[in-house]
């Protein structure tokens, strides 16, 4: 089985500084991780992915993530945050180990809340 | 526009009823999949379409939860005899490919249905 936890249910972080929103994975092969965002009455977005390689990936809007496989973590942060990355955040996984259809399994999500 | 659609945007139904909540993948995607959140949880798998067949129904509840997508594009989940508990966003994501055959494309979600039932 795949599991995903986010053992933050919100993180407050003020703009400019830089922000961590944290996430550790358990599956029984290796692992394919993403990170989704979602905002108010939108579906959620794409920000990032690891599959296989480097292990800090970069994304969207300025946010990276760095794979550590002897944690089993897969963190999410950006250098300088900003009033509008403001929303709820998500990791997901995918055991590669899984035979089938198997698709992603979310964790419960993070609210991050940046101030002015 | 040329993302995931999902209608209605919202629906309130009386305990009992039927209800049908319709998907519109991006144009050309194969893969479709339709999660349920809950309030305060992230997005639970369940059902997977490979073009028009469940590849996947591992993630349905129970026998009240059906869904279709008879030709391989548009999907339509159905769910008989709600409960209270059904109470949820239903969301639609499709992507290009499979997960299985094609790891490396991700899921592209539509703004979901909150269904309320009463």
């Amino acid at each position: 089985a795949q599991s995903v936890a986010q053992p933050e249910d919100q993180v407050n972080v003020a703009e400019g500084n830089p922000l961590t929103v944290k996430c550790t994975y358990s599956v029984s092969g290796n692992p394919y991780l993403f990170w989704y965002v979602q905002y108010p009455n939108r579906g959620l977005q794409f920000l990032l992915k690891y599959i296989t390689g480097d292990n800090l990936v970069k994304g969207s809007y300025g946010f990276e993530a760095e794979f550590n496989k002897s944690q089993t973590s897969f963190h999410l942060k950006k250098p300088s945050a900003l009033v509008s990355d403001s929303a709820l955040y998500f990791c997901a996984v995918r055991d590669m180990g899984n035979s089938g259809y198997s698709t992603l399994t979310f964790g419960k999500g993070t609210m991050l809340l940046v101030s002015p | 526009g040329a993302g995931v659609s999902q209608t209605p945007s919202n629906k309130v139904t009386e305990k009992g009823k039927y209800v049908e909540l319709r998907c519109d993948p991006i144009s050309g995607h194969t893969a479709l999949y339709w999660y349920r959140q809950s309030l305060g949880q992230g997005p639970e798998f369940l059902i997977y379409f490979q073009g028009t067949g469940a590849a996947d129904d591992s993630g349905l509840p129970n026998d009240r939860f059906f869904a279709v997508r008879p030709e391989g594009s548009v999907s339509t989940l159905k769910i008989q005899r709600t409960e209270r508990g059904d109470s949820a966003v239903y969301l639609c994501a499709s992507s290009q490919g499979s997960l299985a055959g094609g790891p490396l494309n991700e899921q592209f979600f539509g703004p979901g249905t909150r269904l309320t039932v009463l």
